[in-house]
């Protein structure tokens, strides 16, 4: 059955690093496009992020742009997110998600559990 | 950027009822659109796409129906397990997708 984990979050400072981790498996990898969003505990989902299946298209939020990196590694069948300068506002829940089949399907049949990641000083 | 937003914010619904849900769009989405469903201390998980499409496995008691920019979720005879935050989103401006803020539906 299809499986994604995710992994990395925690307590980081304003300003620091962190790197999310999602492990998948029950299905072909390298055929799906994925992506990342996130929700502040109680409020509601931000797209932030997606790559395409080989790794050649990347979209970003306004938000995360120019300070969070997204990535894949088809080979280990995981995705990444490389979060840097982080702010107070980036806590959330992080969940990566398996886009529907089909090109520009865009919605998401199968999400992680989600990780969390909280900024404070 | 397509904004999206849900009414009413909380629903409360006698179990075996009818719950209905809207979902509007800024502008047009035309069918590109899916419902997600998030129980407490879950990850959402896809009820509807295209509009009117169940996902696999999603029980007949919810139904979907909208295009352009004005669209409805039902939830005929409410269960108890059907509890949850309901999220529709829009993905006609791919990969730029947006998420409307949800609607709560709780048993009266």
């Amino acid at each position: 059955q299809v499986q994604l984990v995710e992994s990395g979050g925690g307590l980081v400072k304003p300003g620091g690093s962190l790197r999310l981790s999602c492990a998948a498996s029950g299905f072909t990898f390298s055929d799906y496009y994925m992506a990342w969003i996130r929700q502040v505990p109680g409020k509601g989902l931000e797209w932030i992020s997606y790559m395409s299946s080989s790794g050649s298209t990347i979209s970003y939020a306004d938000s995360v742009k120019g300070r969070f990196t997204i990535s894949r590694d088809n080979a280990k069948n995981t995705l990444y997110l490389q979060m840097n300068s982080l702010r107070a506002d980036d806590a959330a829940m992080y969940y990566c998600a398996r886009e529907a089949p089909g090109y520009g399907s865009g919605y998401y049949d199968y999400w992680g559990q989600g990780v969390l990641v909280t900024v404070s000083s | 950027e397509i904004v999206m937003t849900q009414s009413p914010a909380t629903l409360s619904v006698s179990p075996g009822e009818v719950a209905t849900l809207s979902c509007r769009a800024s502008q047009t989405v035309s069918v590109n659109l899916a419902w997600y469903q998030q129980k407490p201390g879950q990850a959402p998980s896809l009820l509807v796409y295209g509009a009117s499409s169940r996902a696999t496995g999603v029980p007949a008691r919810f139904s979907a129906s909208g295009s352009g920019t004005e669209f409805t979720l039902t939830i005929s005879r409410l269960q108890s397990e059907d509890v949850a935050i309901y999220y529709c989103q829009q993905y006609n401006d791919w990969p730029i997708v947006t998420f409307g803020p949800g609607t709560k539906v709780d048993l009266k």
